[in-house]
């Protein structure tokens, strides 16, 4: 079974701090994704890396930035921590396979991010 | 531009009785559609997925989803509801396109159940 796993369950943060949430995959996954979920607006696509190395913005990239230095670790940073970061993070990962459509998504636990 | 829409969002039903949760589509090409639940605290799993063939999919928990090109929609139901499906609901599209392709997710439909 597929099994992504973020390092943090909960974290804490103060304004201005550099954040960094991890997420490791152990499927061999060459697609990874971070999302964050606000209430009531669902999942937004903040990043996503279709290899090792690549990266490309999603809807709201804006204050984020990533880094995939290995096939299963996708990290998320956050350079300098806003409260309006504050929220549910989600991490992804997807194989390709064909096209990549049909296969689906697995999700991390979630990160839990408050920014005081 | 895609989209996905949930019309409710928030549905309470009671134990045992039967659910439909909405979803259309606004999708050019065909689809490849996907409906995940979340439960409290956790990440989101696959229920089930459509993408060529019977248009009446069946998923994991007992649920089934039915494409309908006309009505541009893709509806998750379930007969019997269990107090374990309280959770929230996501559909999703596929979009098409060379950067191997994201995920549309709609807003999600809240579940609660009644004992």
């Amino acid at each position: 079974d597929v099994k992504v796993t973020q390092s943090s369950r909960y974290l804490v943060k103060r304004t201005g701090e550099k954040v960094f949430l991890e997420c490791v995959q152990d499927m061999d996954h060459e697609n990874m994704f971070w999302y964050r979920q606000d209430p009531g607006l669902g999942l937004r696509l903040i990043y996503f890396s279709y290899d090792v190395k690549m990266k490309e913005k999603g809807d709201i990239p804006e204050g984020y930035s990533v880094s995939r230095e290995k096939k299963e670790r996708f990290s998320l940073i956050l350079e300098s921590a806003s409260t309006n970061q504050t929220s549910m993070y989600l991490c992804a990962s997807r194989t390709t396979g064909g096209t990549g459509l049909n296969s689906p998504l697995h999700f991390g636990n979630g990160t839990r991010l408050t920014v005081t | 531009a895609q989209s996905v829409t949930q019309p409710d969002i928030h549905i309470t039903v009671s134990e045992g009785a039967s659910l439909e949760l909405r979803c259309n589509y606004s999708y050019g090409a065909t689809p490849y559609l996907f409906w995940y639940v979340q439960s409290p605290g956790q990440g989101l799993q696959l229920l089930l997925k459509y993408f060529s063939g019977d248009t009446l999919v069946q998923g994991i928990k007992g649920f089934e989803a039915e494409f309908k090109r006309s009505q541009s929609s893709f509806n998750l139901r379930k007969p019997s509801v269990h107090w374990s499906d309280a959770a929230e609901y996501f559909c999703a599209v596929a979009l098409y396109g060379g950067s191997q392709g994201n995920l549309i997710f709609g807003k999600g439909t809240k579940l609660s159940v009644k004992p």
